[in-house]
C-alpha cells in the first residue's frame, strides 16, 4: 500500500524568505502523481503545485517549486518569497494510476510566517 | 464558476445520534469524493463516486457510515449512529473525471463534534 510522510509538523519562516517543506512517499508504481495542497485557517483546501512521476523536470508554480526525487521517493516543497499568506496547513498527496485513483495525504506541516 | 458547496458547516450532536451531510459539487464534475479530516491529520477517504457509481469504498465504515449520490450530482454522507471518534471535519471534493488526473476541488468543509 502507498504511504504518505510529512516528517515536520510545523515550520516557521521570516516574511520575504525560503523554506523548504519535506515528504517522503513509498510505492511501488512506476507512474504516479505528487500534489501540495494548502489549507488555510478557513480549512478550504486548494492546489497548489503538482508533478508527474515520468516527468523529471521539477515543476514551478511563480513562487512555489518542487524538488522531485523519484528514485529516493522524496518530494519537496520550497516557498521563495515568503509571504503572510502563506501560513496555512500544508498536505502532500499521492495519487496512483492504476485501481481507483484514490488520493493519499500526508498529516501535513504548518507553516507559521512570521513578519 | 460556483465551487464545491456543503452544508451543514457546523454541526454538534450527541453520540448515538445520526447526522447527514450534503455536498453539491462544481457542474460537469463527474467525480466525487468524501473525506474525513481528524484533527492534525490529513484527509482519508471515505467514498468516491464517479457519476452516481461508487468506485472505492474501501475506507468507509459500512455498519455506521452510507453515503448516496443520486442522479449523479450532490450527495449525502450519513452516520448512524455516531461516535465520539467520529468527530472531525468532514470534505466533500469534485473532479471531472477520475481517469485522468483532474484537479479535485474541494468545499469548505463540515465540522462535526460528538459529544
Amino acid at each position: 500500500a502507498q504511504t504518505v510522510t510529512q516528517s515536520q509538523p510545523e515550520m516557521s519562516v521570516q516574511e520575504a524568505e525560503t523554506v523548504t517543506l519535506s515528504c517522503t512517499y513509498d510505492t511501488s508504481e512506476s507512474d504516479y502523481y505528487l500534489f501540495w495542497y494548502k489549507q488555510p485557517p478557513s480549512r478550504q483546501m486548494i492546489l497548489v503545485i503538482r508533478q508527474e512521476a515520468y516527468k523529471q523536470q521539477n515543476a514551478t508554480e511563480n513562487r512555489f517549486s518542487v524538488n522531485f526525487q523519484k528514485a529516493a521517493k522524496s518530494f519537496s516543497l520550497k516557498i521563495s518569497d515568503s509571504q503572510l499568506g502563506d501560513a496555512a496547513m500544508y498536505f502532500c498527496a499521492y495519487r496512483g494510476t492504476s485501481g481507483t485513483y484514490k488520493y493519499i495525504f500526508g498529516t501535513g506541516t504548518r507553516l507559521k510566517v512570521l513578519a | 464558476e460556483a465551487g464545491v458547496a456543503q452544508s451543514p458547516r457546523y454541526k454538534i450532536i450527541e453520540k448515538r445520534q445520526s447526522v447527514a451531510f450534503w455536498c453539491n459539487p462544481i457542474s460537469g464534475h463527474a467525480t466525487l469524493y468524501w473525506y474525513q479530516q481528524i484533527l492534525g491529520q490529513g484527509p482519508k477517504l471515505l467514498i468516491q463516486f464517479q457519476n452516481n457509481g461508487v468506485v472505492d469504498d474501501s475506507q468507509l465504515p459500512k455498519d455506521r457510515f452510507s453515503a448516496e449520490r443520486l442522479k449523479g450530482v450532490d450527495s449525502t454522507l450519513k452516520i448512524q449512529p455516531a461516535k465520539l471518534e467520529d468527530s472531525a471535519v468532514y470534505l466533500c471534493a469534485s473532479s471531472l473525471a477520475g481517469g485522468k488526473v483532474n484537479e479535485q476541488f474541494f468545499g469548505p468543509g463540515t465540522r462535526l463534534t460528538v459529544l
